[in-house]
């Protein structure tokens, strides 16, 4: 059974910081990894998708890696704002199956 | 493209009360799931469909929560009778299959007091 873990659960940085979300999952035979943001009370806004044959992503001030062969991930922001302040969740396809299993996700929040 | 749509967005219900969820995919996505998040979780599939058809529902609490999809377009989900630890955020997603990944809706925040 696929699990995922994410750290740290919470994290609080001044403005302009640049900062790594970490995310490590237990089955390596994934499709995908799939990043998320989610503002509270509200749904998922798909951030970055990584292709397992695929080392990286990147987005704006977002960049994304994947080490299939160590179950890691990692996403960077670069000079954040407090507009990114929010819960990034990562989510991969578990083995063999399309459902996504989520970690708990980590909590930011951008001092001003 | 137009995005998963849900409806409604906010719901606060009594006990033993019932309440449907309605979600629209994004056209042509063939697969759709329901998850549920409770405050502080990531979420948890209750159920997954190909076209009309259920693929998984082995996390569904099957005595109080049912659902279905529509000529394998939209889709409702209903808790009967609902209990005070189905509140949570019920979140709609569809896919294309992989490895074109999820898009998700904005979520029903379901309150049971």
């Amino acid at each position: 059974k696929q699990e995922v873990t994410q750290i740290p659960a919470a994290l609080s940085v001044p403005e302009g910081e640049n900062l790594v979300l970490n995310c490590s999952f237990t089955d390596s035979a994934i499709y995908n990894l799939q990043w998320f943001r989610q503002d509270p009370g509200k749904g998922l806004t798909s951030l970055l998708l990584i292709q397992s044959s695929q080392r990286e992503q990147t987005s704006g001030r977002l960049n994304a890696s994947l080490d299939k062969s160590s179950g890691r991930s990692t996403l960077y922001i670069a000079a954040s704002q407090p507009g990114d302040s929010a819960t990034y969740l990562c989510a991969v396809p578990g083995a063999g199956s399309y459902q996504l299993t989520f970690g708990k996700g980590t909590k930011l929040s951008v001092i001003p | 493209e137009a995005g998963v749509a849900q409806s409604p967005r906010y719901k606060i219900i009594e006990k033993r009360q019932s309440v449907a969820f309605w979600c629209n995919p994004i056209s042509g996505h063939a697969t759709l799931y329901w998850y549920q998040q409770i405050l502080g979780q990531g979420p948890k599939l209750l159920i997954q469909f190909q076209n009309n058809g259920v693929v998984d529902d082995s996390q569904l609490p099957k005595d109080r929560f049912s659902a279905e999809r529509l000529k394998g377009v939209d889709s409702t989900l209903k808790i009967q009778p609902a209990k005070l630890e189905d509140s949570a955020v019920y979140l709609c997603a569809s896919s294309s299959g992989q490895p074109y990944g999820y898009t998700f809706g904005s979520g029903t925040r379901l309150t049971v007091v």
